[in-house]
């Protein structure tokens, strides 16, 4: 039973393009989403995150985007560049302690 | 500030054989969590340690454990090795509860390959 779903395992866009990553949750309880990059041979690391009190947080070219009721959150990268290649996780957290649960990730490439 | 190191980087062991890794959080944090990767299902919870508590824990078999010493360190131990063990285990830091805002840094991982 997967409670993070990325549905697209990949992604490919033209460089200076939007970049939309998309991942979706089944449980309610989540209250915390975060989003990890992964380059191959390193560890994942932070890229952004959103409480559920907002429904969007920004920084730089990524934006969050948070759907409650469609228990739905988006990424956009724009614009993208080739530095942005690499797998994409989507996180979530729910209060109290609880660890955080992984969506299988989107490998996106960005094509000068 | 140094990051989160883990020892080895990478590992061959054989069906039944038993493994340790080994991973060392950013200074001052308390909280160690493992995680297992494998290309099909993304990054799934082993465990996390708090001062030296495991305060949760993952739908593993028990032949996965772990311990977290008093300077935070950590270490998972896998016995009686399967094939399916074959993954990439990383190990994560942070002050304290991420949903609370603390950051969670991952080291590099330990590539275990099980033959």
């Amino acid at each position: 039973d997967q409670q993070v779903k990325q549905n697209s395992p990949s992604l490919s866009v033209q460089e200076g393009r939007i970049s939309i990553l998309n991942c979706d949750y089944t449980n309610s309880m989540f209250d915390y989403f975060l989003w990890y990059k992964k380059y191959p041979a390193e560890g994942p690391t932070f890229l952004i995150s959103i409480s559920s009190i907002k429904d969007k947080n920004e920084d730089g070219r990524f934006t969050v985007f948070l759907n409650k009721s469609a228990k739905h959150l988006s990424l956009h990268i724009v614009p993208s560049q080739p530095g942005d290649s690499a797998v994409y996780f989507c996180a979530a957290s729910a209060m109290g302690n609880t660890p955080l649960v992984f969506g299988k990730g989107t490998r996106l490439s960005v094509i000068a | 500030k140094a990051g989160v190191t883990q020892t080895p980087r990478y590992l061959i062991k054989t069906r039944g054989q038993q493994v340790t890794l080994s991973c060392s959080p950013i200074s001052g944090h308390r909280s160690v969590s493992w995680y297992q990767q494998t290309p099909g299902q993304g990054l799934q919870f082993l465990f996390e340690y708090f001062s030296e508590t495991q305060r949760n824990k993952g739908n593993f078999p028990g032949r996965f454990s772990g311990r977290q010493f008093s300077n935070s360190r950590s270490e998972m131990n896998v016995s009686t090795l399967e094939l399916g063990d074959s993954a990439l285990y990383l190990c994560a830091s942070s002050l304290g509860d991420v949903a609370g805002g603390n950051e969670q840094f991952f080291g590099p991982g330990t590539r275990l390959t099980v033959l």
